[in-house]
């Protein structure tokens, strides 16, 4: 399968602070990358979609100015938690299909970046 | 009600049994669906795609469909300790064209 690479892993910072995901397609172009977080113990919540070279399309109740996306390249999406507060201390996972699947292909995972705001 | 519905768990599995996971889902026009494993701590793991009706078998692991009903299922054969995870069913196509939704996942635990 396409392969997806996140960086980094784990991150602790300072309330305050803002912290950069960055979220690559090894192996493809992913025109469209889509960002997750997750909670312990809970399923997966998207929370906006990234598309290369426009603006990042957010979910109901996410905050666009706190989650701030740039997707500039085919292989690069970044994902920016400005201003990080305790409780966005999360499990943030990016994915982006395979283009040859189509529109409603798999999905292929990040390793996923473990934030703890302290 | 929740787009895409399975049990929570713990499904407890004799090791060398059979695991059977259920998953309903809303949208009638959903159109392709997907199983991903997920161990603690890690991310989500493709396991198996269905895109039509029926079954779809991958190793020790066969996917069933049946559109009329909303359901798709994941049977896992010869459970290995080294299943237990929290597996998760996805739903793509339909309102929510191109965006998986997620079921809440259910724990599969296989004890030797």
């Amino acid at each position: 399968g396409a392969v997806v690479s996140q960086h980094p892993s784990r991150v602790i910072c300072k309330s305050g602070t803002s912290v950069k995901i960055e979220c690559r397609s090894l192996d493809f172009q992913a025109t469209t990358m889509f960002w997750y977080r997750q909670f312990p113990k809970q399923s997966l919540m998207l929370m906006a979609t990234s598309n290369e070279g426009s603006k990042a399309t957010y979910e109901q109740g996410v905050e666009k100015d706190k989650f701030l996306i740039n997707h500039a390249s085919l292989t690069l999406s970044t994902l920016t938690v400005t201003s990080a507060h305790p409780e966005d201390s999360s499990f943030y996972i990016c994915s982006a299909r395979d283009p040859a699947g189509g529109p409603i292909g798999e999905l292929f995972f990040g390793e996923g970046s473990r934030l703890t705001v302290l | 009600q929740k787009e895409v519905e399975q049990n929570s768990g713990p499904l407890s599995v004799p090791e060398g049994a059979i695991a059977s996971l259920n998953c309903t889902y809303s949208d009638r026009v959903s159109q392709s669906f997907f199983w991903y494993r997920q161990y603690s701590g890690k991310s989500p793991e493709l396991i198996m795609s269905i895109y039509s009706n029926g079954d779809k078998e991958d190793g020790r692991f066969t996917a069933q469909l049946n559109k009329a009903s909303q359901y798709v299922s994941l049977l896992i054969r010869d459970s290995q300790p080294s299943d237990s995870a929290t597996y998760l069913c996805a739903v793509n196509g339909g309102v929510s064209w191109g965006k998986l939704q997620f079921g809440a996942g259910t724990q599969v635990v296989v004890t030797p």
